[in-house]
This record gives C-alpha cells, sequence and structure tokens, in this order.
C-alpha cells in the first residue's frame, strides 16, 4: 500500500521568510495530492491540492510542487504570517482506491 | 449547510464499554470517512463508505464497526473499549465528482480510562 513520509516534523520561522515542507509517496500509481491545514484543536482544512497530471500549482502564498520521478511533492509559503502557524499534512490518494493516506503532519510556528 | 457534524464532542469511556461515535453531513455526498488521529500522528482511516449499504476497511478497522443505512449517517461502533482506542475521531465526506477533496467534521475527543 501508500506509505507517506513528511518533513521536518517540526519548522520555526519569522514572520516574512518562507517555509517549505515535504512530502514522498512510495505508491507510483498515486494520482492526487493534497496538502491540510489544522489548527489547534479544530479539524483538517484543505489549503490546496496537486493532480499527477500538473506539475505546480499556485493560490496567493501557497504553492505546491510534484517531482513524479521522484515520488516527492512539497508545500511552498511564501511571506510567512502569525496566523499560518498550524500543522500542516500532507497526504496521497493511493492508487485505484478511495483511501487518502496521510503524512504525519509538521507543526509550523511563525514568531512575530 | 452546516456540512460534516459529529456528536457527542468528548466522551470519557471506561476499559469494555461501548458506544456509538455520530457522524451526519447534509452535502449529499455519497463518500464518507472514518478516521482516527493519535497526538503527534498523521489521520488514520478507520473505515469508509462509497454509498448507502457499502463499507469497507481502511488501515485500522479493528475494534471498530460501521454502517451506513442513509446517505446522511455513517456512525462509528466501539464494542469494547481499550485504552488504545483514546483518540480524536473525525468523520469525513466528499461527494462523487470531487471525490478526493475531503470535507472534515469537528472531531469526537474520546478517552478511554
Amino acid at each position: 500500500g501508500e506509505n507517506v513520509e513528511q518533513h521536518p516534523s517540526t519548522l520555526s520561522v519569522q514572520e516574512g521568510d518562507s517555509a517549505v515542507i515535504k512530502c514522498t509517496y512510495s505508491d507510483s500509481a498515486s494520482n492526487y495530492f493534497p496538502w491540510y491545514k489544522q489548527e489547534l484543536g479544530k479539524r483538517p482544512q484543505l489549503i490546496i491540492d496537486i493532480r499527477s497530471n500538473v506539475g505546480e500549482k499556485k493560490d496567493q502564498r501557497i504553492a505546491v510542487t510534484l517531482n513524479k520521478t521522484a515520488k516527492h511533492f512539497s508545500l511552498h509559503i511564501t511571506e510567512t504570517q502569525p496566523e499560518d502557524s498550524a500543522v500542516y499534512f500532507c497526504a496521497a490518494l493511493q492508487g485505484g482506491s478511495e483511501k487518502l493516506v496521510f503524512g504525519k503532519g509538521m507543526k509550523l510556528t511563525v514568531n512575530p | 449547510n452546516a456540512g460534516v457534524t459529529q456528536t457527542p464532542k468528548f466522551r470519557i469511556l471506561k476499559i469494555g464499554q461501548s458506544m456509538t461515535l455520530q457522524c451526519t453531513q447534509d452535502m449529499n455526498h455519497n463518500y464518507m470517512y472514518w478516521y482516527r488521529q493519535d497526538p503527534g500522528m498523521g489521520l488514520k482511516l478507520i473505515y469508509y463508505s462509497v454509498g448507502a449499504g457499502i463499507t469497507d476497511k481502511g488501515e485500522v478497522p479493528n475494534g471498530y464497526n460501521v454502517s451506513r443505512s442513509t446517505t446522511e449517517d455513517f456512525p462509528l461502533r466501539l464494542e469494547l473499549a481499550a485504552p488504545s482506542q483514546t483518540s480524536v475521531y473525525f468523520c469525513a465526506s466528499s461527494d462523487q465528482r470531487g471525490r478526493e477533496t475531503q470535507y472534515f467534521g469537528p472531531g469526537t475527543r474520546l478517552l478511554v480510562l
């Protein structure tokens, strides 16, 4: 089955800096890769996603890149703000199934 | 729309007790999912359903049961609670066309003592 590894597990940046979160996956048949943001005590919420036929997708300050050959994808956050502080999860849709497999999450802290 | 709702928000169970976690969605989504989230870990899929009357196991189904008698409801049953089931449980749903995009409920925090 699919295995998703996420690193680093924690990241602390200064407000205005950029942050990058990297994930790798094992199943070459996986074709959908969402990113979820979870604030403390809240539910996960989708912030951006990418499909395997696209190499990059951008939405304002966030972007996601996908390298199918290397089986890794990354989330980029520019001009970070304190409200970006949260746990970010990557996931991959297991090929041929309805199952999302999640990474363990990365805690981002943006210091004012 | 209320989206995905879950009850209760928090519950303490004694070892061996049973309970049902409720999940309801009002978006007419066919796909529904149950996850558990342990501290410092990602979400692990317990069970999922692709429509009323159809359920299937996820990654960690042992100790749980589900049913899907209606499109709206997807309850999760714990028969003999164990300390290892202490976790936060999230229900999610998605629709047929954009089924990859999952919308999560607020979660149920369960403590088994």
